[in-house]
């Protein structure tokens, strides 16, 4: 079975519409996170979660919004899309990162058009 | 800017030889990791060094780290067409940041 599972793989959209990625995770890690890779392949952390709460927020539009139900959900909405989203949205989870790697969902492929 | 640099950016080999990509960072870590990424897919750890020790092996990949200089290589041996992936370099920060700090990677090519 597959430990972090995003959904949709693939989503194509309209400039200004909204819409929202899910990821889970089964490997019982306390944190999760969103990275966001650009066209030339540099990954940026966007959030963390430890345990549904928020831990991490760097730099990013007020128009992302994540959500952790529970601790094994950590979703991401997004408002009003612009061009500049495109890219590749990537879902991770760690059961401690000073001392383990982090598991990387298959991506989620996010084009603005 | 990125806290690690990968370097070089590419790197074409055939098989049977050996990948070595190099990793610089800028400021003190807990550890340093590193990642595979086969085209159009996740990443993949495939080992993680702790900032007090300076070599690690895991089946045909050695990992050294020298903290005074701040970086790391990854030595892949025996390189086969599989290996043809990016790798990144990624470091933990110390003073409990929580979150992992990725390079640019490098590109491998390996040809049968």
């Amino acid at each position: 079975d597959t430990a972090v599972s995003q959904t949709p793989k693939y989503l194509v959209t309209q400039m200004g519409n909204d819409k929202s990625i899910k990821c889970e995770q089964n490997l019982g890690h306390d944190t999760m996170y969103w990275y966001k890779q650009d066209s030339k392949k540099f990954l940026k952390i966007m959030f963390s979660y430890n345990n549904k709460e928020l831990i991490i927020n760097e730099t990013v539009p007020n128009r992302f919004s994540p959500k952790s139900p529970d601790k094994a959900h950590l979703n991401l909405h997004i408002n009003s899309l612009e061009l500049g989203d495109s890219a590749v949205y990537f879902c991770a989870s760690s059961s401690d990162p000073e001392v383990y790697g982090y598991t990387f969902g298959s991506g989620t492929r996010l084009t603005v058009v | 800017s990125q806290q690690g640099e990968e370097d070089p950016q590419a790197l074409s080999i055939q098989e049977g030889e050996n990948a070595t990509m190099n990793c610089s960072y800028k400021t003190s870590i807990n550890n340093l990791q590193w990642y595979r990424q086969n085209s159009g897919r996740g990443l993949v750890h495939l080992i993680l060094i702790r900032s007090n020790e300076r070599e690690k092996h895991s089946g045909r990949l050695r990992v050294t780290l020298d903290t005074s200089k701040k970086s790391s290589s990854l030595l892949i041996t025996a390189s086969r067409a599989a290996d043809t992936a990016s790798y990144f370099c990624a470091t933990a920060l110390s003073g409990g940041y929580n979150k992992l700090i990725f390079g640019a990677g490098t590109r491998l090519a390996v040809h049968p």
